[in-house]
């Protein structure tokens, strides 16, 4: 199974700030990587697919990097509806994994 | 609109089976596989496995094999994910899940279905 290992596991910041996720594949995957964003009690929200691919009606505040292993999210002014976990998760093979993920705090 | 509409809340005893359903609507069944993920409460996601609507066809995580039965039904556009043998590490938020848009992401989830196992 690919391992999919995400960091920070948390990160407190303020409104406005710039605010970088990043996950590592055990292997390599292309560009299949997908991150999405879970709220409290709510199912999770694709954001990017493909590794940089935004999803329809996804504000342009997100954009995803990266291929082979190494990938990153960066969301370039953060607001307060931002504030939530984000999870990667790897599309090249079965079983699908995910990244442990990472909870956005407010500072 | 595309939707996936999943059954209620379980509770469950232990050594039990659950059986939860994800209802389609919005698009053809049969053309987009149907996944399931596991989500413990305070913890990540899992995938649990996936079924082919167009002719049944089962790939499982290796954690669920032999527990898990995951099958769909196209005279009422509804998956189901069957869990059994069920202990206290199943209570659980279990999502439905398709890649409708992009087939190496998933686009449309359910609500999810809570599944408690408690003696």
């Amino acid at each position: 199974d690919i391992q999919m290992t995400q960091s920070p596991s948390s990160v407190s910041a303020s409104v406005g700030d710039r605010v970088t996720i990043t996950c590592r594949a055990s292997q390599g995957i292309s560009s299949w990587l997908a991150w999405y964003q879970q709220k409290p009690g709510k199912a999770p929200k694709l954001l990017i697919y493909a590794a940089s691919s935004l999803q329809s009606g996804v504000p342009s505040r997100f954009s995803g990097s990266g291929s082979g292993t190494d990938f990153t999210l960066t969301i370039s002014s953060l607001q307060p509806e931002d504030f939530a976990t984000y999870y990667c998760q790897q599309a090249n093979s079965f079983p699908r994994t995910f990244g442990g993920g990472t909870k956005v705090e407010i500072k | 609109e595309v939707q996936l509409v999943q059954s209620g809340a379980e509770v469950k005893k232990p050594g039990a089976t659950v059986k939860i359903s994800c209802k389609v609507s919005g698009y053809t069944f049969t053309d987009y596989y149907m996944h399931w993920v596991q989500q413990a409460p305070g913890k990540g996601l899992e995938w649990m496995g996936l079924v082919d609507p167009e002719d049944g066809e089962t790939i499982y995580a290796e954690k669920f094999q032999g527990r898990v039965t995951i099958t769909a039904d196209t005279s009422t556009d509804t998956a189901y994910m069957e869990l059994s043998s069920l202990r206290s590490e199943d209570t659980a938020v279990y999502y439905c899940a398709t890649a409708y848009f992009d087939p190496h992401a998933f686009d449309i989830w359910g609500q999810g279905t809570m599944v408690t196992v408690s003696s």
